[in-house]
């Protein structure tokens, strides 16, 4: 079955701490991105990849195939960083417009 | 910065209603695409739309729901006749290229079904 799996469920950092949040997927993708739903619902992407790694700003995010697994990492981390951050996959096994989503990870970033 | 517009932001309606969501995606995008989560659940994918026809559709977009672009800029939801279960965020969301290709999400339309 082709699943997508996100831990930990919920986080509370205090500001300027390191954050990991990860994902992993059961079969073989094409590939995973990552995303972040604000408070009011709206869904922004953050990450498209496929192998290896990518940055943006304070935000890291890392795929690793053979062990099918993925990372989202923020680096001095702020409040406004407090959101909920979806892993979202697209599985070979499925057609090509077709996303799997994790169940998300609810980061709440303290003062 | 280029958006995907959706509206209504929040609609209620009575079961049994009829339902439009409208999306305006991105003008040079080619691929749309609808999703839903209801509250407290994971997003899921409804349907992909390509070339004026669905590419594909989830167990979840039966006869109830359709789907149409009906002028260059709109792309629609239908919900024909709309269940308690049907109540969820929708999401419209658009991407220049099928396959493995960044897309960008529309703000969401509520729907309330009472």
């Amino acid at each position: 079955k082709n699943e997508v799996e996100q831990s930990p469920q919920n986080l509370t950092a205090q500001e300027g701490e390191f954050i990991t949040i990860n994902c992993s997927y059961s079969v073989g993708i094409s590939a995973l991105h990552w995303l972040q739903q604000h408070p009011g619902g709206g869904i922004v992407s953050l990450f498209m990849l496929s192998s290896g790694k990518k940055k943006h700003g304070r935000l890291i995010a890392t795929i690793n195939i053979q062990e099918k697994h993925s990372s989202l990492h923020i680096t001095a981390s702020h409040p406004r960083d407090s959101a909920v951050y979806i892993c979202a996959v697209r599985f070979y096994t499925g057609t090509a417009s077709k996303l799997t989503f994790g169940t998300g990870t609810r980061l709440q970033v303290m003062l | 910065e280029p958006e995907v517009t959706q509206t209504p932001s929040h609609q209620v309606t009575q079961m049994g209603q009829e339902v439009i969501l409208r999306c305006v995606p991105i003008s040079n995008h080619l691929y749309f695409y609808w999703y839903r989560q209801i509250l407290g659940q994971k997003v899921e994918f409804l349907v992909s739309f390509y070339n004026n026809e669905i590419s594909e559709k989830s167990e979840i977009f039966d006869d109830q729901f359709s789907v149409e672009r009906p002028d260059g800029s709109n792309f629609t939801l239908k919900i024909r006749s709309t269940k308690l279960e049907d109540s969820a965020m929708y999401f419209c969301a658009s991407s220049e290229k099928g396959g493995a290709n960044v897309l960008t999400f529309g703000a969401g339309s509520r729907l309330t079904v009472l």
